[in-house]
């Protein structure tokens, strides 16, 4: 079955930007939507935004003026940047499949923001 | 900015039934879905399309829709369903947004 894994570095320093990977095994990146959601320690889950395989995208207004989210249908990957980041962009990032019903998650990865 | 509001907690005896309530705005013009998040694993879904199960969720899993309201349903709540639950949703441009999440003690 389709998994999914983040990959990316786990610490990063505050005004720069945060980059993850989600690479997809066990199926095609084609055809689906492709989502990235964060949840800071000890809080509920935030969305992000998402992708299409086709590269449309769209983005959590809030965070709309620091998100990139782009595929790379040819590695069967997507990514996400987050630029000037601060401490209140540390928590754990997950991606998924979908848009509405995300199905399934990858095990998420802790990032954290400090100097 | 659009908000889906769920009960903080819910506590059930084992073999009682759980109900957990998320409310919008828009949720009469936009489906309902529902995770389950368990300790430090990422979430899973239990509901899609407001009342749909996919395959391997356990039949005792049900959403429903009424106005305003969804509700995921546990009935004969085992102990292996204490959990974090969120539904997830969309404003009427589109923008998906989680519910703050209901934490459900099993007694």
């Amino acid at each position: 079955q389709v998994q999914l894994q983040e990959s990316g570095p786990r610490l990063v320093k505050p005004s720069e930007t945060l980059s993850l990977t989600c690479t997809v095994s066990g199926g095609s990146i084609s055809s689906y939507y492709w989502s990235w959601i964060r949840q800071p320690p000890g809080k509920g889950l935030e969305w992000i935004g998402y992708i299409y395989y086709s590269g449309s995208t769209n983005y959590n207004p809030s965070l709309k003026s620091r998100v990139t989210i782009s595929v790379d249908t040819s590695k069967n990957q997507f990514s996400l940047k987050l630029s000037s980041v601060t401490a209140a962009d540390t928590a754990v990032y997950y991606c998924a499949r979908g848009g509405y019903g995300l199905d399934p998650w990858g095990q998420g990865t802790l990032v954290t923001v400090s100097s | 900015s659009y908000e889906l509001t769920q009960p903080p907690s819910v506590s059930v005896s084992p073999g009682q039934t759980a109900r957990i309530t998320c409310s919008g705005d828009a949720l009469p013009k936009q489906y309902a879905y529902w995770y389950q998040q368990k300790p430090g694993q990422a979430p899973v879904l239990v509901i899609y399309k407001d009342s749909e199960r996919p395959s391997g969720i356990p039949e005792r899993f049900s959403g429903s829709s009424s106005g305003t309201t969804v509700t995921l349903t546990i009935s004969g709540v085992q102990a292996e369903d204490e959990a974090d639950y969120y539904c997830q949703s969309a404003d009427s441009n589109g923008t998906y947004v989680f519910g703050t999440g209901t934490k459900v003690t099993v007694l």
